[in-house]
């Protein structure tokens, strides 16, 4: 079955270490995104890729870091320099930007909490 | 820029009764709307949408019409049933963004 694969589902992190949370889809979409869940406050856009080797910023990409050297695979790092990086972080895809078709498609989630 | 607002939670409801989620929007042009459910512990799924004005969006029971002269996209369901438990995002994509907008959920539980 198509779909996005995101893992690990939780991680645990020492303060001033990097991590990467991976994220992989087969359903063949061009753009990809990361979505960072806090309670109370929806969903906020980390970085978006429209095509292979390009991404750009969201609205809070102060201490991440992305690549897109893969069509499937859109991997996300949370390095020491994000000052808050507890969360539940979201990956999903569309078939073009949203501008376009509008739907994106959701992992299930990886949960980050900074020990 | 463009954003959404939504009723905030948390919302508690006895079976069978009537649901309404409020959505309202900023955008220039004309988006899309959207809903979006997220189940406990799961990333989000695509609940219904509506591209135009007038437009009604329809899944599982929902409903939620596009309303551009009020600038809504109000939630609504009959009759609720336990299952139906989860956080509602109401959302928007527009031309001029990359991205969706997502208001900040509202979280609905039923009891028997």
């Amino acid at each position: 079955d198509g779909g996005i694969t995101q893992s690990p589902k939780y991680l645990f992190r020492k303060e001033g270490q990097n991590v990467t949370l991976s994220c992989e889809q087969n359903l063949n979409h061009d753009a990809m995104y990361w979505y960072r869940q806090d309670p109370g406050q929806g969903l906020r856009l980390i970085y978006y890729s429209q095509i292979v080797n390009d991404f750009q910023k969201g609205d809070i990409a102060e201490g991440y870091s992305v690549s897109r050297e893969k069509k499937e695979s859109f991997p996300l790092t949370v390095t020491s320099a994000q000052k808050n990086p507890t969360a539940f972080y979201l990956c999903a895809s569309s078939k073009a930007g949203t501008k376009i078709t509008g739907e994106l498609f959701f992992g299930e989630g990886s949960r980050l909490t900074v020990l | 820029g463009d954003s959404v607002t939504q009723m905030e939670g948390p919302v508690t409801l006895s079976e069978e009764a009537f649901l309404t989620i409020n959505c309202t929007y900023t955008a220039t042009g004309y988006p899309s709307l959207f809903w979006y459910v997220q189940y406990p512990g799961e990333g989000l799924q695509l609940l219904l949408k509506a591209t135009k004005a007038d437009d009604k969006g329809s899944n599982k029971g929902f409903e939620a019409t596009y309303r551009k002269e009020t600038t809504s996209f109000h939630l609504e369901k009959g009759s609720v049933q336990v299952s139906d438990s989860a956080v509602y995002f109401c959302a928007l994509s527009s031309y001029n963004n990359n991205d969706m907008r997502f208001g900040a959920g509202t979280r609905l539980t039923v009891k028997p």
